[in-house]
């Protein structure tokens, strides 16, 4: 198993440019969600998938945001346009069924110039 | 709406000395809890879960945890820490509210080990 597979790592961007964050969750989880990680507000739950149909996406900063999942083996993250103040790390996780823990990503540090 | 406070933002040990990062939560109902470990550069890693039952719970790495209902405690033990449990610990806290499953992790506690 690869774990949740997340791309890319880094990412420096302009303010202004678009940004596509990507992830490939674990084979078989039905339950995808989406993590912002900052120094200020800690770990914030953006959004939510259950079988590739948003359930929650009451966390998304704004509509500059956008979450989509398209199949069940992946998922995007795109900010337009992007915030110097949208710098952060961006987490995926999935789980197997509902309230089965959380498998994280490694991330995506994101940095807005 | 559900919380969790880790009172202790950063905590130092010495190796082989036992240790328990505090871990309160707020939930009308009965939760389901979780502890997470994060290296640096790295995503979360499940320590261990409580959702019913016996109230210690064995996670890996040696870990264990105890739900207090009555202290709305969910509170990390370790007898003897080594150098690589030097990490960033989260509790974190489960709901279902209106059909949403709901989970918010608390600020986290980074633990610094000293040699």
């Amino acid at each position: 198993d690869a774990g949740v597979i997340q791309s890319p790592r880094h990412e420096v961007t302009e303010m202004g440019q678009e940004v596509t964050l990507r992830c490939k969750p674990i084979s078989g989880h039905d339950y995808l969600f989406w993590y912002r990680q900052t120094m200020m507000r800690g770990l914030e739950l953006l959004i939510y998938f259950n079988n590739n149909v948003p359930i929650d996406d009451s966390g998304m900063p704004e509509d500059r945001f956008s979450a989509k999942m398209p199949n069940a083996s992946f998922s995007t993250l795109k900010i337009q346009p992007s915030e110097p103040r949208d710098s952060a790390v961006y987490f995926c996780a999935s789980s197997l069924y509902f309230r089965t823990p959380l498998h994280f990503g490694n991330g995506t540090r994101l940095t807005v110039t | 709406a559900q919380s969790v406070t880790q009172p202790d933002i950063h905590i130092t040990v010495s190796e082989g000395a036992s240790l328990e990062l505090r871990c309160n939560y707020s939930y009308g109902a009965t939760p389901y809890l979780f502890w997470y470990v994060q290296s640096p550069g790295q995503g979360l890693q499940l320590l261990l879960k409580y959702f019913s039952g016996d109230t210690l719970v064995q996670g890996i790495k040696g870990f264990e945890a105890e739900f207090k209902r009555s202290q709305s405690s969910f509170n990390l033990r370790k007898p003897s820490v080594h150098w690589s449990d030097a990490a960033e610990y989260f509790c974190a806290v489960g709901a279902t509210i209106q059909g949403a499953q709901k989970l918010v992790f608390g600020q986290g506690t980074r633990l610094t080990i000293n040699p």
